[in-house]
């Protein structure tokens, strides 16, 4: 069965530093990746998403993350942060070739301080 | 568009009491999914659904059912609520499971006492 493991639950920050949230993933079969930002009192939107070609792949918003399959992780980073960033990142896996269901990890609170 | 839209967005029930989460999209999209995010659990998904009549269990289905006799509303019942089912409740949507994009709903909040 497909798990998420997000190994950090909190993770603060000074503004404009570097951040790297990690996720590490278990399934059998080719995956689907996903990271997911959820806002205070928002549902979740679409950061990114890996589902075949590039191992790297980056958001509007200069996040990027690469799909590291030797390793089975999809760490998410940025290399300078802004007070809006500050949110829930959430790590998704779904089995390519399955019914599309989502398996998300815990989540990952990023706080960005001035 | 709307998007994906969920009523109500607050609700206090009594345990025993029954309730139906509603959702409706307006992108024509074939999988519709209900999630229930607790704090420090991330989203467990509840049912889903890849197209009108078709519907499935997720990872906790026990307490709620389903249904999808249109594609555009996929609501959740609760049949006799419990205060373990106190949660933050997410409907979600997609094209169809090779695109991965969910598209999510503001949310419905639930106490039950």
């Amino acid at each position: 069965a497909q798990s998420v493991t997000q190994l950090d639950s909190q993770v603060p920050v000074f503004e404009e530093a570097p951040v790297e949230l990690r996720c590490n993933y278990s399934s059998s079969v080719s995956v689907y990746l996903f990271w997911y930002v959820q806002y205070p009192n928002q549902g979740l939107q679409l950061l990114l998403k890996y589902l075949s070609g590039s191992t790297l792949v980056e958001s509007i918003n200069g996040f990027e993350a690469e799909f590291n399959k030797s390793q089975t992780s999809f760490h998410l980073r940025k290399p300078s942060v802004h007070i809006s960033d500050t949110a829930e990142y959430f790590c998704a896996v779904s089995e390519g070739g399955s019914q599309g269901n989502l398996i998300f990890g815990k989540g990952t609170k990023l706080s960005v301080k001035p | 568009n709307a998007g994906v839209t969920q009523t109500p967005k607050f609700q206090v029930l009594k345990t025993g009491q029954s309730m139906t989460l509603q959702c409706a999209q307006d992108m024509n999209h074939e999988y519709m999914s209900w999630y229930r995010q607790d704090p420090g659990m991330g989203l467990r998904l509840i049912h889903y659904s890849v197209g009108a009549g078709i519907t499935d269990q997720g990872e906790v289905p026990n307490g709620y059912n389903v249904s999808r006799s249109t594609t555009e509303d996929f609501p959740l019942r609760l049949l006799s609520a419990a205060p373990s089912q106190t949660s933050v409740y997410f409907c979600a949507s997609m094209w169809g499971p090779r695109t991965g994009e969910l598209f999510f709903g503001e949310g419905s909040r639930l106490t039950v006492l």
